[in-house]
């Protein structure tokens, strides 16, 4: 069973980068999936931030295609999130997950990490 | 880009009672609409896919239909664990949620 867990710091200050990391377990990153972040404000609704395959190819959200960068490391089992130049807008909770089938990459996701709160401040 | 406007903001029922949510394109989708449910502190949960499929181990209870710009998710017969947040997704697009609540 797949399972996916957040991690990075819970603290950013502005105008500098926000980095996560997934860890996959239970499951080969190398098959055909698409591994993707969505984040959600304090009390507001999801974003969808962008997915990347196993080839590495990615896609992003337009609204935050100039600030985001997403790796993949299959020997570790594990993709990442670069997020620049934070403002408080950026607080969240993130989340990774996994599409449910990798036709293309905006697939529902049918497996989420448990989230991981990230607060933009000085 | 596609907006999703969901309706109600909030829907106050019982458990026992039909649950019905409304999920509005600006314009078509082409079918591929999907539902999560999300419970205070959790991670959303997959309930529905390409509109009307339901994910594994979602109940029956849940159905979604609709077709172009508006989709419909349905809870038959409310039960308490129902009670929590629901989002349509379309591609990159989420709605912005309906709450059931007590």
């Amino acid at each position: 069973q797949v399972q996916l867990r957040e991690s990075g710091p819970g603290l950013v200050k502005p105008s500098e980068t926000l980095s996560l990391t997934c860890v996959v377990s239970g499951y080969s990153m190398n098959s055909a999936y698409y591994w993707g972040w969505i984040r959600q404000p304090p009390g507001k609704g999801l974003e969808w931030i962008g997915t990347i395959y196993h080839t590495g190819s990615t896609f992003y959200n337009p609204s935050l295609k100039s600030r985001i960068t997403i790796s993949l490391d299959m020997s570790k089992s594990q993709f990442s999130l670069e997020l620049t130049s934070v403002t408080a807008a950026d607080t969240a909770v993130y989340y990774c997950a996994k599409t449910r089938v990798a036709v293309q990459p905006l697939e529902p996701f049918d497996v989420w990490g448990q989230g991981t709160m990230v607060t933009v401040s000085s | 880009e596609i907006l999703l406007t969901q309706s109600p903001a909030t829907l106050s029922l019982s458990p026992g009672e039909r649950a019905t949510l409304s999920c509005r394109a600006s314009q078509s989708v082409r079918g591929y609409l999907a539902w999560y449910q999300q419970k205070p502190g959790q991670a959303p949960i997959l309930l529905m896919y390409d509109t009307s499929k339901r994910a594994t181990g979602i109940p029956a209870r849940f159905s979604g239909s609709g077709s172009g710009t508006d989709f419909t998710l349905t809870i038959s017969s409310l039960e308490p664990k129902d009670f929590a947040v629901y989002y349509c997704q379309q591609g990159l697009t989420f709605g912005g949620g309906t709450k059931v609540e007590i």
